[in-house]
Order: C-alpha cells, then sequence, then structure tokens
C-alpha cells in the first residue's frame, strides 16, 4: 500500500495567498519528514524538512508542521508567488535499522494564479 | 562543488531489448547512490541504494539490475525491458541515509519502451 499520502492532486491559489499541503503517512517507525518541489522537467529538490523531535520547523514563507500522533504534516505557504508553481512531493524516512529508503508521495501540482 | 550527471536524457527501447542507465557524481567522496523511478502518472519509487563500491541492495523488484563499478558511478540495467519499465528514471545521491538527509538529484532519464 501507500505509504505516504498526498490526497489533493492539485491545488490552485492566487498570488499572495496561503496555502496549506497535506501529507498522511502509516509507518510508525518515520521520523523525517520532508517537503520537495518539482519543477516542470526539472528534477525535485529540497525545500524544507522537519525531524519527529520537533513539530514545527519554519524558513522564509515556507513552515512544516508534524501531527506525529494524527501521523500527519503538512506544508503552509505564505504570500503565495507565481514561482511557487510547481509539483510538491511530500517524503518520509526512518531512522531504525538499516534504513536508506525516503518514501515519496505523488505529488501536489500547485498552481499559482496572478 | 557537486555534479550529477545521468545519461542518456531519453531512450526508446524494444520490448525485450537490453538497457544500460548511467550515473556519475563529481565532487563529493564516497556518497549514497539511488536509483528512483517513476511511471508515467506514478508515484517516485526507490528501486536500488549503494552506500559502498560493490555494493547495492535493491529495495523493489522490477526485474533490473544495478551495480556501483566505482565510487562515483552507478548503473542501472536489464537484459530485457518490458513495457512497464516505461517511465523517468532518476539518479540520486545523499551524505548519510536518503531516509534522514537531503536527496540531490540528476536530471533524470526517460525511457519509452515499445
Amino acid at each position: 500500500g501507500q505509504q505516504v499520502k498526498q490526497s489533493s492532486p492539485s491545488l490552485t491559489v492566487q498570488e499572495g495567498g496561503i496555502l496549506i499541503l497535506n501529507c498522511d503517512y502509516e509507518n510508525d517507525m518515520f521520523d523525517y519528514f520532508a517537503w520537495y518541489k518539482k519543477y516542470p522537467d526539472n528534477s525535485p529538490t529540497l525545500l524544507i524538512s522537519v525531524r519527529s523531535n520537533v513539530d514545527k520547523r519554519e524558513d522564509g514563507r515556507f513552515t512544516v508542521f508534524l501531527n506525529k500522533s494524527g501521523k500527519h504534516f503538512s506544508l503552509h505557504i505564505t504570500a503565495s508567488q507565481p514561482e511557487d508553481t510547481a509539483v510538491y512531493l511530500c517524503a518520509a524516512g526512518g531512522s531504525g535499522g538499516s534504513n536508506y529508503k525516503l518514501t515519496f508521495g505523488k505529488g501536489t501540482l500547485l498552481t499559482v494564479t496572478p | 562543488a557537486q555534479t550529477i550527471h545521468q545519461w542518456p536524457v531519453a531512450e526508446i527501447k524494444a520490448v525485450g531489448s537490453p538497457l544500460s542507465l548511467g550515473c556519475t557524481i563529481k565532487g563529493k567522496s564516497s556518497p549514497n547512490l539511488y536509483w528512483y523511478w517513476q511511471a508515467t502518472g506514478g508515484t517516485l519509487q526507490q528501486l536500488f541504494y549503494s552506500i559502498t563500491v560493490g555494493q547495492v541492495e535493491s529495495v523493489v523488484q522490477l526485474n533490473l539490475s544495478a551495480s556501483r563499478p566505482k565510487d562515483d558511478q552507478f548503473i542501472l540495467s536489464t537484459e530485457k525491458l518490458l513495457l512497464s519499465h516505461s517511465g523517468f528514471y532518476l539518479c540520486a545521491w545523499s551524505l548519510g541515509r536518503a531516509s534522514q538527509n537531503t536527496l540531490y538529484f540528476g536530471a533524470g532519464t526517460r525511457l519509452s519502451v515499445l
């Protein structure tokens, strides 16, 4: 089954607005959570990440919120800009054992309209 | 600065034909290396990882194999392509485990199997 799920395949927001991208996961052993950004015809790049010892991390207009009991994390983007238009991939990984796997969600296509 | 180069950029191959995709990382000693694959409309899936020369671990069985003949080189191959092998192949590297650290992706190879 899909271990990391993004329920919204797409989202549209007007420039300047606030938006929230959501991600749910199944594996209790996940303790690292990340959001990657992918422009068309480009590879994913890390946007922001958080470890499970905190429930929030902020970097400029981008904030990750982590709800471990709900197995949910989200990306909040404030003052959205047209250049934020991209596919956003959530990802999660665990630190146990010989775990070298980062599991991705299917992605949410965000469109910011002028 | 680290660079990651994937080749070829794109391939069109016949079912049953062999395949070899390559990836070279420059500017980083002994990185962890990964192959990811995304079918059209699908989720980015980790296929293989390697933490040292000559050692490769399989994550998902897709009738593909991988090898790491040099510290900076990662090869993905198969002797007989299937239609289901079509998609986008990404090579990536990380310092430390992908499950806990940033993944840096190459530009990818788009494979069409006909």
